[in-house]
């Protein structure tokens, strides 16, 4: 297993289109998290799942946002009616239940919204 | 709200020269997590600190966790051109299993 994999690593889309992304955690791990970056900010969390449940999302993400993990496997997070404001790197991260929390990052999904 | 902030958010020394990063809040933590992202890429997990006080080393990196576990530091030693990149600290949220609060980060650059 090489890490966490996200596809594509770079997206390019007009304003009001719907966009998704997708992420293989490492097989091993049951957790999978969302998080999104902009430019001189940390990473911000999105949501994560345990297994193929989706135990936790942040105020932040919108009804516009929407994450799945079927069968407990890769996860796909969509973006509705794309805004500006959207752009930004989102990364997923893998780990295990029960540690501290660790995250282990793809390199990311950079999205425009032109 | 719990927040992380990372001093001083730029740095840029010359290959050779010792420093160290800063990580504060004014909440407890029950772990605090280094990490390195070079641009373009996902974070790099380096180091968990759990235990008030612990010291961790990583070759020329040096690890601490404050005793209150409100502040962590990041040194290296004898830095190198490698070494340049954004460096984030990041401790799980209060109350949450799976979310992570990120500092901004200090951004260096190791110059040759």
């Amino acid at each position: 297993d090489t890490g966490v994999s996200q596809d594509p690593r770079h997206k390019i889309t007009k304003r009001g289109q719907n966009v998704t992304f997708r992420c293989d955690p490492i097989s091993e791990h049951n957790r999978l998290y969302w998080y999104r970056q902009t430019l001189g900010q940390g990473p911000e969390f999105l949501t994560y799942f345990q297994n193929e449940a989706q135990l936790e999302k942040s105020r932040l993400l919108s009804d516009r946002f929407s994450a799945e993990r079927p069968k407990g496997s890769f996860s796909t997070l969509e973006i509705q009616r794309t805004e500006q404001g959207d752009s930004a790197m989102y990364l997923c991260a893998s780990g295990l239940q029960g540690g501290f929390t660790e995250a282990f990052f793809g390199q990311g999904t950079r999205l425009t919204v032109v | 709200t719990q927040l992380l902030e990372q001093s001083p958010q730029f740095l840029s020394i010359q290959e050779g020269e010792n420093l160290t990063v800063y990580c504060n809040s004014s909440s407890v933590f029950s772990s605090l997590q280094w990490y390195r992202q070079e641009p373009g890429e996902g974070p790099v997990l380096l180091v968990t600190v759990v235990t008030g006080g612990e010291v961790k080393k990583l070759k020329r990196l040096t690890f601490q966790f404050g005793d209150a576990r409100k502040d962590s530091s990041l040194h290296i030693t004898a830095a190198q051109p490698g070494d340049t990149g954004l460096y984030l600290c990041a401790g799980p949220a209060g109350g949450s299993q799976g979310n992570l609060i990120f500092g901004k980060g200090t951004k260096l650059s190791v110059k040759p």
